[in-house]
């Protein structure tokens, strides 16, 4: 049971490239989300899925990007990187919202 | 008013100390409360849930207060190993989770 895994752990992009961070988790959870982490800032919600087929928006979501195809997967696109992108992203997932959220170990963005 | 305030901190207390923790959230239609750790450059990780009638797991104690709006999270006997930022959590009553920005607590020998 590998829980919740992200990658890649750490990628550096130039502006305007594009790329998707991969999520996924094998505890048959409903409810996943996308959050990224920035000093001062605290957790700010970007995207959010109860189910597959489901997405919305949350927080922050412009410059992003998600799809929930399977219960497993939730990636996370960057369409257009910009350095304000530049932050540490973490996926979690859970039974329902309002269950313990599992996070994964997280992505480290860099982008010049 | 930020929907989940938190006093950044950070707090600095001595191995053995009693710390308490405070967090305010705006919403009152708010349905569900936890406090989670997060370790230096790691994941959170859930720490406990935070119940009306107030909740205890060992050192750790949270209390609620519906009527003030108000979430707290008491540690006894302060271990090295608590040193870590804890954030207050909230569900505001719809499908997304609110994150406090965390209290950072550094405990020394």
């Amino acid at each position: 049971n590998a829980g919740v895994t992200q990658t890649p752990k750490f990628q550096v992009l130039k502006t305007g490239q594009s790329m998707t961070l991969q999520c996924a988790q094998d505890m048959n959870h409903e409810y996943m989300s996308w959050y990224r982490q920035d000093p001062g800032m605290g957790l700010r919600l970007i995207h959010y899925s109860v189910g597959a087929g489901i997405t919305d928006q949350g927080e922050v979501p412009n410059g992003y990007n998600v799809s929930r195809s399977t219960t497993e997967d939730f990636p996370l696109r960057l369409l257009s990187a910009a350095p304000s992108q530049t932050s540490v992203y973490f996926c979690a997932s859970s039974r329902t919202v309002r269950e313990t959220q599992y996070f994964g170990p997280g992505t480290r963005l860099l982008v010049l | 008013r930020k929907e989940v305030e938190q006093d950044p901190g950070p707090f600095n207390v001595p191995e053995g100390a009693t710390v308490a923790f405070n967090c305010t959230y705006s919403n009152s239609a708010s349905q569900s409360f936890f406090w989670y750790r997060q370790d230096c450059r790691k994941e959170p990780k859930l720490l406990m849930s935070v119940y009306s009638s107030g909740n205890e797991d060992g050192r750790f104690t949270a209390q609620l207060n519906r009527a003030s709006q108000y979430i707290s999270l008491l540690i006894r006997d302060s271990k090295l190993s608590d040193s870590a930022t804890y954030l207050c959590v909230v569900n505001k009553g719809g499908t997304a989770l609110i994150f406090g920005k965390g209290t950072t607590l550094s405990v020394s020998s």
